[in-house]
């Protein structure tokens, strides 16, 4: 029964260089959400995609940041060029219905990034 | 613009005492709500919900009270013990612009039990 899971855990990387999270959903969950949570700050929406599609990037920097979520394996949040403004822990979430809030929105244990 | 913010960034309560914890809004256009736990370095984990047709709304040791009037949010966590310490969130649920809803988090409370 394992829970949203997300890695690596902690990642460290310098000025310029590429960061990759991953998040795995929960099993039978299509839906995913990424969240970017600075530290004595509360979560901020970054993107929502199901299988295939990005949803909802509102949330998402303009540039140097992307997401997917292939058909096959975990979502990617993408950072190329990492600043040291980029330093924060990322939440991945995920639901099985569409937008469904209550308890149905799990999250995972979250990826801190520190950028030198 | 629109945001959800909390009074009071520390909280230091003795063990066994009830806690409160407090929480402004200012999208009137919310209908829904969520307390949130987060235990160091760990994700959110979903406490209680509410609506906004409702005032109060009780679980196991916890009771959220919704004051639409003047836009407050709080959470009651009865008898506290130790496990109860970490930071916690309110969020309202907000639409997306594709027909989702994405949460909006507050800054948060971080709650101290003192044995």
């Amino acid at each position: 029964n394992a829970g949203v899971m997300q890695n690596p855990r902690h990642l460290v990387r310098r000025r310029g260089q590429e960061a990759r999270l991953r998040c795995s959903p929960m099993k039978g969950h299509s839906h995913v959400y990424w969240y970017r949570q600075l530290p004595e700050e509360g979560l901020k929406f970054m993107v929502y995609l199901q299988k295939e599609n990005i949803i909802d990037e509102s949330g998402m920097p303009k540039e140097r940041f992307s997401a997917e979520f292939p058909k096959e394996g975990p979502s990617i949040l993408r950072i190329q060029q990492v600043v040291r403004g980029d330093s924060a822990a990322y939440f991945c979430a995920s639901s099985p219905t569409f937008g469904g809030f209550t308890d149905t929105q799990y999250f995972g244990p979250g990826t801190r990034l520190t950028v030198l | 613009g629109e945001s959800v913010g909390l009074h009071l960034p520390t909280l230091s309560v003795q063990e066994g005492d009830n806690s409160i914890i407090n929480c402004a809004y200012s999208n009137s256009a919310s209908d829904y709500f969520i307390w949130y736990k987060q235990e160091s370095g760990k994700g959110p984990q979903f406490i209680i919900d509410i609506r906004s047709n409702m005032d109060k709304r009780q679980g196991q040791r916890v009771t959220v009270l919704l004051n639409k009037t003047v836009k407050h949010l709080s959470l009651q966590i009865a008898a506290t013990q130790p496990g109860d310490s970490a930071v916690y969130f309110c969020a309202e649920i907000v639409s997306g612009n594709f027909g989702n809803e994405k949460l909006t988090f507050g800054t948060g409370t971080r709650l101290t039990i003192i044995p």
